[in-house]
């Protein structure tokens, strides 16, 4: 059973500029959450999205946004790129929404804002 | 609000040696709990997690960990460490079980031979 995939893998991006990344869940997961890991914050919710719909949203302006497809699929997108958004970003799906639901981590997806 | 405090910031243990990571939540209510581990370039794994019940809970890869509620504590522990448990440790908490969780600032630990 592939895991979570995450693309692209590195990105390179420069100040004010817009960046879309993508995740693809587990087959059969529902959720998808997005994490953003810096070495100052370090790994702090972002959002998640549950049927399309986003269920709860982390503590971060709306230059961070997300969507979810009817497969599953997530794109999280970052507009006026600052030097702080530079970050590991992480996605994790699982089968529902539900505490017990486990997630699923990708590798990843690092950002480098110059 | 919630918050995870892990304390150390490395860890370096001899192989073979026992090893101890320390964790301590601030949560209102009954936590849900959680260990990951991070292998560089890797994605976060579950190693255990505790919802209620037995406050001693296994893991994968001989882990295991004890929830002190008057503690507020949730410490990692092994036996005998491997080189292959070099890696960055990480502490959680979700106040609704797996979502939305809020995560401790991560300890690195180092295996010397």
């Amino acid at each position: 059973k592939a895991g979570v995939t995450q693309t692209p893998r590195y990105l390179i991006k420069t100040r004010g500029q817009q960046v879309t990344l993508s995740c693809s869940p587990i087959s059969g997961h529902r959720s998808v959450s997005w994490y953003q890991q810096t070495p100052g914050q370090g790994l702090q919710f972002l959002f998640e999205y549950f049927s399309e719909t986003q269920r709860n949203k982390g503590n971060f302006p709306g230059r961070f946004s997300g969507r979810q497809f009817s497969n599953s699929r997530s794109e999280m997108n970052v507009s006026t790129l600052e030097l702080g958004d530079s970050a590991l970003y992480l996605c994790a799906s699982s089968w529902g929404s539900g505490s017990g639901d486990e997630q699923f981590f990708g590798p990843g997806t690092r950002l480098t804002v110059l | 609000a919630q918050s995870v405090t892990q304390p150390d910031i490395h860890i370096t243990v001899s192989e073979g040696a026992s090893l101890e990571l320390r964790c301590n939540y601030s949560y209102g209510a009954t936590p849900y709990l959680f260990w990951y581990v991070q292998s560089p370039g890797q994605g976060l794994q579950l190693l255990l997690k505790y919802f209620s019940g037995d406050t001693l809970v296994q893991g994968i890869k001989g882990f295991e960990a004890e929830f002190k509620r008057s503690q507020s504590s949730f410490n990692l522990r092994k036996p005998s460490v491997h080189w292959s448990d070099a890696a960055e440790y990480f502490c959680a908490v979700g106040p609704t079980g797996f979502q939305k969780l809020v995560f401790g600032t991560g300890t690195r630990l180092l295996v010397s031979p």
